[in-house]
């Protein structure tokens, strides 16, 4: 156990789905991330929200939708997707910095395999 | 744009080699180099790096980074079956990691 929780491990969605991805941290951390693991890719940063501002959009579709209500949640909003938007999506959580900065390493959930059909 | 490599992409050994991992990056504002050991799905923190040329140590792992050549170096040795997995090298800026493709390790019996 990292300490960061996502659920759910698994998810089946049709294109014309609406669902959510949701990570929960309880490391008292303050950043947290989405990153979206495909086959033969490096880990891709999606979102990063530090301090529940979202800091960092790395031109993700508008059919992803993060949501940070506070600094131990995060969700991932998924509409419309594609097939090839199936993947792993990782959330990972660091003590972030209210001026910038990540001084710790990152601690992963395990991870939401989503197969979009 | 920030850009992570690792070499090799893959790499096949026998227990007790000792083998190298590299990883080189190129980011603004850089303030970490970090390895992960990923198995099956949620990558676990091994390193972190910040200062040049200090050697971090944990068991038969080391790792060292080269902050004039934007590098570091992953060791291991007397390698096991149970080292088999993708090793990450990620390099942290400002509130975010920027992840290398990976190197896949397989330590055969």
């Amino acid at each position: 156990e990292t300490g960061v929780t996502q659920t759910p491990r698994h998810l089946v969605m049709g294109m014309t789905n609406k669902k959510s991805l949701k990570c929960e941290q309880h490391l008292g951390h303050n950043a947290m991330y989405w990153y979206k693991q495909s086959a033969k890719k490096p880990l891709e940063l999606m979102f990063v929200y530090n301090f529940k501002e979202q800091t960092e959009n790395n031109s993700v579709p508008s059919r992803f939708s993060p949501e940070c209500p506070n600094s131990s949640h995060l969700f991932l909003h998924l509409h419309t997707l594609q097939p090839e938007d199936s993947a792993l999506y990782l959330c990972a959580s660091t003590q972030g910095h209210p001026v910038g900065g990540m001084n710790t390493e990152a601690f992963f959930g395990q991870g939401t395999r989503l197969t979009v059909v | 744009e920030d850009k992570v490599v690792q070499s090799p992409l893959s790499l096949v050994v026998h227990e007790g080699d000792t083998v190298t991992l590299n990883c080189s990056y190129e980011v603004t504002n850089f303030r970490s180099l970090l390895w992960y050991k990923q198995e099956k799905k949620a990558p676990t923190f091994l390193f972190m790096l910040t200062s040049s040329g200090i050697e971090k140590k944990s068991g038969r792992l080391s790792s060292i980074l080269d902050k004039k050549e934007l590098s570091s170096i992953l060791n291991i040795t007397a390698t096991q079956t149970g080292d088999s997995a993708i090793y990450l090298c990620a390099a942290g800026s400002n509130y975010k990691l920027t992840f290398g493709k990976g190197t896949l390790l397989t330590v055969n019996p």
